[in-house]
């Protein structure tokens, strides 16, 4: 049990639309990184956000975009959805940006998007 | 281009035999690295680290090794039990400099089966 939780543990959508998913993450945390895995492939970095501005971001392009709040909670949303976004996200808190680079980092269970 | 490489997707050992995961890199910026387990329907949960200035890690059954002329890390189980059967995840991280992060690169993962 890592303490970081995210919503919803399954979504369907069609290509073209748009979808946010959600995570909350352990108390005092004040680092949340997101990451995509597709089906047969280790976890892919998209952005990260530090005190609620983004960080640093993977090679994602800008429909992919996040917001963190002040309590704890971050999202990650996607506009107009591709077949190839079909994959599990996962989110992943940590104490500060450092930490986020070492075994402080605690994962979700994710959530597994199919786009059709 | 992947700068971490798991090459086997899958391997098979007998309870109570070694088990060995092999993990490559390219990058020597890399000086820090993590192994994942990860379960169906949850997130990696972290297993063990080592940092590029040893060459060795134990923590209990499990010890990683790393040979960094040859860009070469490894895991070894032993004893291999039943609830070692998961997908394991070698990654990597640079060290932190302080400016946009590029959170953990992964590996494809290898599917680690302990047959009774």
């Amino acid at each position: 049990e890592t303490g970081v939780t995210q919503s919803p543990t399954h979504l369907i959508k069609t290509r073209g639309q748009q979808v946010t998913l959600r995570c909350s993450s352990q108390s005092g945390h004040n680092t949340v990184s997101w990451y995509q895995q597709a089906l047969g492939q280790g976890p892919q970095f998209i952005f990260q956000y530090y005190r609620e501005e983004e960080n640093g971001r993977g090679n994602f392009p800008p429909r992919f975009s996040g917001l963190q709040f002040p309590n704890y909670s971050s999202e990650l949303n996607v506009n107009a959805l591709e077949l190839d976004d079909s994959a599990l996200y996962l989110c992943a808190s940590s104490l500060s940006i450092a930490a986020a680079l070492t075994d402080t980092q605690y994962f979700g269970p994710g959530t597994r998007l199919t786009v059709l | 281009d992947q700068q971490v490489k798991q090459n086997s997707p899958s391997l098979s050992v007998q309870e109570g035999r070694i088990s060995i995961l092999n993990c490559d890199y390219t990058n020597s910026m890399f000086d820090y690295f993590l192994w994942y387990k990860k379960y169906p329907a949850e997130g990696p949960t972290f297993l063990i680290s080592i940092s590029s200035i040893k060459d060795k890690n134990e923590d209990g059954r499990f010890t990683v090794f790393l040979n960094k002329s040859a860009k070469h890390l490894s895991l070894h189980i032993v004893p291999s039990q039943p609830g070692d059967s998961a997908v394991y995840f070698c990654a990597a991280s640079p060290p932190y400099s302080g400016g946009g992060a590029d959170g953990l690169t992964f590996g494809k993962g290898t599917h680690l089966i302990i047959q009774p």
